[in-house]
């Protein structure tokens, strides 16, 4: 598997509060991506990075904001998680747009 | 917007069957496109690729799939399914801007 590491693996967290979840790879691959999985709807692109400091929006952002400070980690923050937030959230990255690889997943639920 | 679209939701098949999985992607320029496979309780492993070429690939595990352009479509084929083709699949493309985005996934269930 390629080196790429999301933590926390599992977190439970009370409407209203922030959460960040971490994703870091070990690979040097420009592209890093946040997604969430939920049930019908297969993978939702949330934000993506194509290089330090140089993000963009995905298909479902509202709610999130992300960070890269360093090629190696990109920050996926919830400033006020709500319910519908609850989800199982996957990273991935990509040397280029040749092929992406996927951590093993945060399920994140907000009660 | 750039989508992508399965249309199976969910198939079941008995071992031995044929297996066709439906997708189509609305983008007008040059994309790489890919077939994702999800076992249960694990994360998403690349099954093929096209970028060019053929339009007929080959993957792992005897998978194939068919780029038909004038369709906008990339279907995944197998002969013949196996239990342990028991998954949820997904369909993906990659635009030249580096946006990578994914079908809604087909789970597929295989009965011995």
């Amino acid at each position: 598997d390629a080196g790429i590491t999301q933590s926390p693996r599992h977190k439970v967290t009370e409407t209203g509060t922030p959460v960040t979840l971490r994703c870091h790879q070990t690979e040097n691959h420009r592209y890093m991506y946040w997604y969430r999985q939920d049930p019908g709807h297969g993978l939702r692109l949330i934000h993506y990075s194509y290089g330090v400091k140089d993000t963009d929006k995905g298909e479902v952002s509202d709610g999130y904001s992300v960070s890269r400070s360093k090629t190696e980690d990109f920050l996926l923050t919830l400033e006020s998680a709500t319910s519908s937030q609850t989800s199982v959230y996957f990273c991935a990255i990509s040397p280029s747009n040749t092929e992406a690889f996927f951590g093993q997943g945060t399920r994140l639920t907000v009660v | 917007a750039q989508s992508v679209s399965q249309h199976n939701h969910h198939v079941i098949l008995s071992e031995a069957a044929s297996l066709e999985l439906g997708c189509n992607y609305s983008y007008g320029g040059t994309v790489n496109l890919f077939w994702y496979v999800q076992y249960p309780g694990q994360h998403l492993q690349l099954l093929l690729k096209y970028f060019s070429g053929d339009p007929l690939v080959k993957g792992i595990k005897g998978f194939e799939a068919e780029f038909i352009k004038s369709k906008f479509s990339f279907n995944l084929r197998k002969p013949s399914v196996q239990w342990s083709d028991t998954a949820e699949y997904f369909c993906a493309v990659y635009n030249q801007g580096g946006k990578l985005i994914f079908g809604q996934g087909t789970e597929l269930s295989v009965k011995p």
